[in-house]
C-alpha cells in the first residue's frame, strides 16, 4: 500500500537552472496538490491538478513556476532559473475525490530543494 | 475556510495523555475539523477528522464541543515519537473542493 511519493528527495541547483519535483499519488488518487514550505515557515498551498488539467493556481508565484499532471505518469513541478529564495521544502499531497467528507489528503515525504 | 487558534507549544511526559485544543469560534455548520502533525523534516500526517461528533482511531481522538467552537485532540499514551507540530484545520468539504490552510500549529514536546 505505497503511499505518496516524491523525487528525489534533495535537490541541489545552482541559481539560474531548472528544478523537477516529480510526485506519484497513492493507488486510486486523482488529485495532487502542491505546499511549499519556507524554511521557519508553515505549509503553504501552491496548485492543485487532477488528471490533465490545472483546477486552482492561486497560489502559485506568476513567473517560473509551472505545474502539470499528464494523464500517464507523475506530476511535475517545475521551477525554472531558480533563485535562492525558492530553497524550501516543497510537498506533494494527494486524495481520491477532490471533494467530500471522504477526501483526506494524504502527504509524501517531500522534496527539499536548495539553492546555491 | 474558518480561522483556527492553537497554543504554540506544549509539553507533555511520556506515557501521559497529550490534550491539545484548538479554538474555531467562527465555524460554520458545513465545516470539518482535520489534524495532521508534522514530525520534524517530513511530510505532514493525517491524524483524524470530524464534524460534530467525538471519533477516535487508531492515532488519537478527537472531542468537537457542542457548539462546535472549539476541539482538543488527545493522544492517549503519548510516546517520544510523538514530538512534533500538530495543526488543526478548519475546511469546508461539501462546497467543492477545499484546500488546506496550515496555521502555525502546536508544537508538542513529549519528554522521557
Amino acid at each position: 500500500n505505497a503511499g505518496v511519493m516524491q523525487n528525489p528527495r534533495h535537490l541541489v541547483r545552482r541559481r539560474g537552472q531548472e528544478a523537477r519535483l516529480r510526485c506519484s499519488p497513492m493507488k486510486g488518487h486523482s488529485h495532487v496538490y502542491w505546499y511549499r514550505q519556507l524554511p521557519e515557515e508553515g505549509l503553504k498551498f501552491m496548485v492543485y491538478l487532477q488528471k490533465e488539467n490545472i483546477i486552482d493556481e492561486s497560489g502559485m508565484p506568476k513567473e517560473r513556476f509551472s505545474a502539470e499532471f499528464p494523464k500517464e505518469g507523475p506530476s511535475i513541478l517545475r521551477i525554472q532559473q531558480v533563485v535562492r529564495g525558492d530553497s524550501a521544502a516543497y510537498f506533494c499531497a494527494s486524495s481520491p475525490l477532490g471533494t467530500g467528507e471522504a477526501d483526506t489528503q494524504y502527504f509524501g515525504p517531500g522534496t527539499r530543494l536548495t539553492v546555491l | 475556510d474558518a480561522k483556527t487558534t492553537q497554543p504554540p507549544s506544549m509539553d507533555c511526559a511520556e506515557g501521559r495523555a497529550a490534550n491539545l485544543p484548538c479554538n474555531h469560534s467562527t465555524i460554520s455548520g458545513n465545516e470539518y475539523v482535520y489534524w495532521y502533525r508534522q514530525i520534524h523534516s517530513q511530510g505532514p500526517q493525517y491524524i483524524i477528522h470530524g464534524l460534530k461528533n467525538n471519533e477516535t482511531n487508531e492515532m488519537a481522538s478527537l472531542i468537537i464541543t457542542e457548539d462546535r467552537k472549539s476541539s482538543t485532540l488527545i493522544l492517549p499514551h503519548a510516546t517520544l515519537r510523538d514530538t512534533a507540530v500538530y495543526y488543526c484545520i478548519v475546511r469546508d468539504m461539501n462546497s467543492g473542493y477545499s484546500t488546506l490552510t496550515f496555521g502555525k500549529g502546536t508544537m508538542l514536546l513529549v519528554s522521557p
